[in-house]
């Protein structure tokens, strides 16, 4: 059974960097996959942060990528998430996910950590 | 086109039919996925691809797809259906994944 859980400092200081780590077990990396990282701020929607692939290759959302890293550690079997000069505006639960385009042309996001609340205060 | 708009609340007398509806340029190419997220749990697939279902998700969930507009039916609708539902797909350059907004959906 594939699973996955995030790992990270709950508070975080305005302009600092939030730092995340998503371990996973049960499937290896390497074998394929893209994992994303994903936020739900208290109250509202879900929004897609970014994805890494098991190559190594990146993608982000165009509204967060100049402040988003993130990187994968196939030797420890996880992925992590950088976003630096955050703000209260960044307060969230961030999910981290396995996903892949079902049938090439719709995505599927299967596995999910059960989230890690990130506060955002000084 | 980079947007995928929902309904913001939607309700259903339990044991009727609703439709959840999802709209967006990219939908012409891509199909959506819907996911069901409780108060306080990750969100969880019910509908991917075409119309297809994981093990696990009742029959009553089913999904379809024409022009820009995806959509999720659920047929007989239970008090343990109460939820959020989020649809998701990609932008019409495939590089982005994006999120609808949600629909709150309530079992009267």
């Amino acid at each position: 059974q594939v699973q996955l859980q995030e790992s990270g400092p709950g508070l975080v200081k305005p302009s600092e960097t939030l730092s995340l780590t998503c371990a996973v077990s049960g499937y290896s990396i390497n074998s394929g996959y893209f994992w994303g990282w994903i936020r739900q701020p208290p109250g509202k929607g879900l929004e897609w942060i970014g994805s890494i692939y098991h190559s190594g290759s990146t993608s982000y959302n165009p509204s967060l990528k100049t402040r988003v890293t993130i990187s994968v550690d196939t030797s420890k079997n996880q992925f992590s998430l950088k976003l630096s000069s955050v703000t209260a505006a960044d307060t969230a639960v961030y999910y981290c996910a396995r996903h892949h385009d079902y049938g090439g042309n719709s995505p599927l996001l299967d596995y999910w950590g059960q989230g890690a609340l990130v506060t955002v205060s000084s | 086109s980079s947007e995928l708009t929902q309904d913001p609340t939607v309700s259903v007398a339990l044991g009727q039919t609703v439709r959840i509806t999802c709209q967006g340029d990219s939908l012409r190419r891509f199909y959506a996925s819907w996911y069901q997220q409780k108060p306080g749990r990750a969100p969880v697939v019910v509908i991917y691809g075409k119309k297809n279902r994981p093990s696990g998700i009742p029959d009553r969930f089913s999904g379809s797809s024409s022009g820009n507009t995806a959509s999720l039916t659920i047929t007989g609708a239970q008090a343990e259906d109460e939820a959020d539902y989020y649809c998701v797909s990609r932008d019409s350059s495939g590089n982005q994944l994006i999120f609808g907004g949600g629909t709150k959906l309530t079992v009267l």
